[in-house]
């Protein structure tokens, strides 16, 4: 079984602040887990992936991630927020073995000048 | 046209009607999958496609029909849909459909059904 849990449905930031956004999961053992963003009117992007090598993830535009295990957590992170991160963001996680992924509700992220 | 493109971008249908949504992947891909987004819900997957074979069906009512004609096309086929099936219907590829790999989405495809 596996789940996913982001802590925030809203996130605020100014611009030139830091970014954290929360994902917990849950998943029987093995998991990949997967930031994708999604800016208004277009499909998802791959942000970063987990897949059981280095746990603290470079991503695309700044971000990363760390997986811990011991805290089952995926945060997001980026230093300095631009207007142009504003958009949704999705954590996903699949369990090794399986192909079936769960996804997150989603974290909008708002970006004020 | 690169990437994963989906036509129309936009469809309003009444209950009775039929149509298809397609989706096309221009990265030489082994896998599609259809996802539906509605508001205030997490992405649910609906169709898995590896190879033109369908390997999840992930209990979808049967008004939605997928059809894989060959490993670049998906369509999905409705008809006598309900108001409770507007939403955005994403449809996204990866090289072979096996789990970890990451999906590249398409834009969706906007449904009213009225």
């Amino acid at each position: 079984a596996q789940s996913v849990t982001q802590l925030d449905s809203h996130v605020s930031v100014s611009e030139g602040t830091p970014v954290l956004l929360r994902c917990n999961y849950s998943s029987s053992y093995s998991p990949s887990l997967f930031w994708y963003v999604q800016h208004p009117n277009k499909g998802l992007q791959l942000l970063l992936k987990y897949t059981s090598a280095a746990t603290l993830v470079k991503g695309i535009n700044g971000f990363e991630a760390e997986f811990k295990k011991s805290e089952t957590s995926f945060h997001l992170t980026k230093p300095s927020a631009h207007m142009s991160d504003a958009a949704e963001y999705f954590c996903v996680v699949i369990t090794g073995g399986s192909y079936i992924p769960t996804f997150g509700r989603g974290t909008s992220l708002i970006v004020h000048p | 046209e690169t990437g994963v493109t989906q036509t129309p971008r936009h469809l309003v249908m009444g209950m009775t009607n039929k149509k298809s949504l397609k989706c096309e992947q221009h990265l030489g891909h082994n896998a599609m999958y259809w996802y539906k987004q509605s508001a205030k819900k997490p992405l649910e997957l609906m169709f898995v496609y590896s190879l033109e074979e369908r390997v999840e069906n992930n209990s979808v009512p049967s008004r939605f029909s997928p059809e894989c004609p060959n490993s670049s096309h998906l369509f999905l086929h409705l008809h006598t849909l309900q108001p409770e099936d507007s939403a955005l219907y994403l449809c996204a590829s990866s090289q072979e459909g096996l789990g970890r790999e990451t999906q590249y989405f398409g834009p969706g495809t906007r449904l009213l059904v009225l």
